[in-house]
């Protein structure tokens, strides 16, 4: 049972556009939910973050919106770059980063110059 | 300041042998956690321990696979034989049990099993 759905499963943008990547979840109880960010022979790293209580957070170039009747979030990524060209996975957990958390399957992002 | 660190950063076995995975969380964290990724399954929680003590370990695919956290700076996941649909990248990633922070993830060993 799959209790995070992440679409879609790769994205090509140009460079300057908008790239957006949408996830779904299936658990109420989930009230953290984290961006990670994975370059290639890295590990996945923190990108941004939100909690239910707000519907939108942004951290310069990077936005989360927060549909909590839903059951809906997704990233926004404003004047993409080709560095930003990685795989990016959505998670959500309960209690926060320090409980177990459920991983979408991941989007492949591609960022032409 | 030193990250997660792994070891080995990659590994190739063949089936039927033991392999040992090790992993140093950052100094100061107190929550510990293994995780393994494919393409098929995406990144998959194995288990994870607060303060050294295993939490939840429902996400270790057979008895085959063992882990232990001795102290607060050292875990070690174990493969008891190993089988080629082992073959992965696995992830150690460590934070503050307190919250407020995120997981930080080591860069990860390669596993194939031959």
């Amino acid at each position: 049972q799959q209790q995070v759905k992440q679409s879609p499963q790769s994205l090509i943008v140009q460079k300057g556009g908008i790239s957006i990547i949408n996830c779904a979840y299936e658990n109420t109880a989930f009230d953290y939910f984290p961006w990670y960010q994975q370059f290639p022979g890295k590990g996945p790293a923190l990108l941004i973050a939100i909690r239910p209580d707000v519907s939108e957070k942004k951290e310069g170039r990077f936005t989360i919106s927060f549909n909590k009747s839903a059951k809906q979030f997704s990233l926004h990524i404003m004047d993409s770059q080709p560095g930003d060209s990685a795989t990016y996975f959505c998670a959500a957990s309960k209690g926060g980063s320090n409980y177990k958390l459920t991983f979408g399957k991941g989007t492949l992002l591609t960022v032409n110059p | 300041d030193a990250g997660v660190i792994q070891s080995p950063r990659h590994e190739v076995t063949e089936m039927g042998q033991e392999v040992t995975l090790r992993c140093k969380p950052i100094s100061g964290h107190n929550s510990l956690f293994w995780y393994r990724q494919t393409m098929m399954r995406g990144l998959e929680l194995l288990i994870y321990f607060n303060n050294n003590v295993p939490i939840d370990d429902s996400g270790m695919p057979e008895d085959r696979f063992s882990a232990k956290m001795p102290n607060a700076s050292f875990s070690t996941l174990k493969i008891q034989p190993s089988e080629p649909r082992d073959s992965a990248v696995y992830f150690c990633a460590s934070t503050l049990l307190a919250g407020g922070d995120t997981q930080y993830f080591g860069p990860g060993t390669r596993l194939t099993v031959l």
